[in-house]
């Protein structure tokens, strides 16, 4: 069976612009999540999704970053306009709604310069 | 809200144990416990639930203590391969809901 799939898998951009991040989440999973990791921070909840629906976007940094799930099987994590700060790794994870456990998919390394 | 995790770094040989705890100041579901090598993904060791029992698999177990909130990773005799960074995700509601991840305590293996 696939897992999560994200892409890209790198990403480099200069400040100021738009990075659009892709997950596909594992076929029959529900919820989706969207995870930054930095060293300093660690791993912080950006946003998650039940059945489509954002449920907690409360981590999300600012209305710089967005996030879509148009249907069960694709969501984005939109960044615009993008700064150096924004530079980490950026982990999507699923699950199906009444199961405990989350799946991550390979993330993707975002720099910003 | 962020649990935290102690030690921050362990480094061991081959064979000696290992315990890493996670403690919450808030009432917990669940705790879940991830495994992290360098580059990789998060990967799922295990969960333990409230009111469940003490888990594990192979030569790694964990254990849920409800009344300090707090939950133990033991690894024993350990191995290379358990090298990594050791994350505890920490929900207050019933399955499904999102994890609030302590910062990780990297446990590095040498032989």
């Amino acid at each position: 069976d696939a897992g999560v799939i994200q892409s890209p898998r790198h990403e480099v951009t200069e400040m100021g612009q738009e990075v659009t991040l892709r997950c596909k989440p594992i076929s029959g999973h529900n919820s989706l999540f969207w995870y930054r990791q930095t060293m300093m921070r660690g791993l912080e909840l950006l946003i998650y999704f039940n059945n489509n629906v954002p449920i907690d976007d409360s981590g999300m940094p600012e209305d710089r970053f967005s996030a879509k799930m148009p249907n069960a099987s694709f969501s984005t994590l939109k960044i615009q306009p993008s700064e150096p700060r924004d530079s980490a790794v950026y982990f999507c994870a699923s699950l199906r709604i009444g199961t405990d456990t989350q799946y991550f998919g390979p993330g993707t390394r975002l720099t910003v310069l | 809200q962020q649990p935290v995790q102690s030690p921050q770094a362990v480094i061991l040989r081959e064979g000696e144990d290992a315990v890493i705890n996670c403690s919450s100041s808030k009432a917990l579901y669940s705790v879940h416990w991830y495994r992290q090598k360098h580059g990789e993904a998060p990967v799922f060791l295990m969960i333990l639930l409230k009111g469940g029992e003490q888990k594990g698999h192979d030569k790694i177990s964990a254990s849920f203590n409800e009344k300090k909130q707090q939950s133990s990773l033991y690894l024993t005799a350990s191995q290379l391969s358990y090298s990594g960074t050791y994350f505890c995700g920490t929900s207050a509601n019933q399955a499904g809901t999102a994890l609030i991840f302590g910062k990780g305590t990297t446990l590095s293996v040498s032989s």
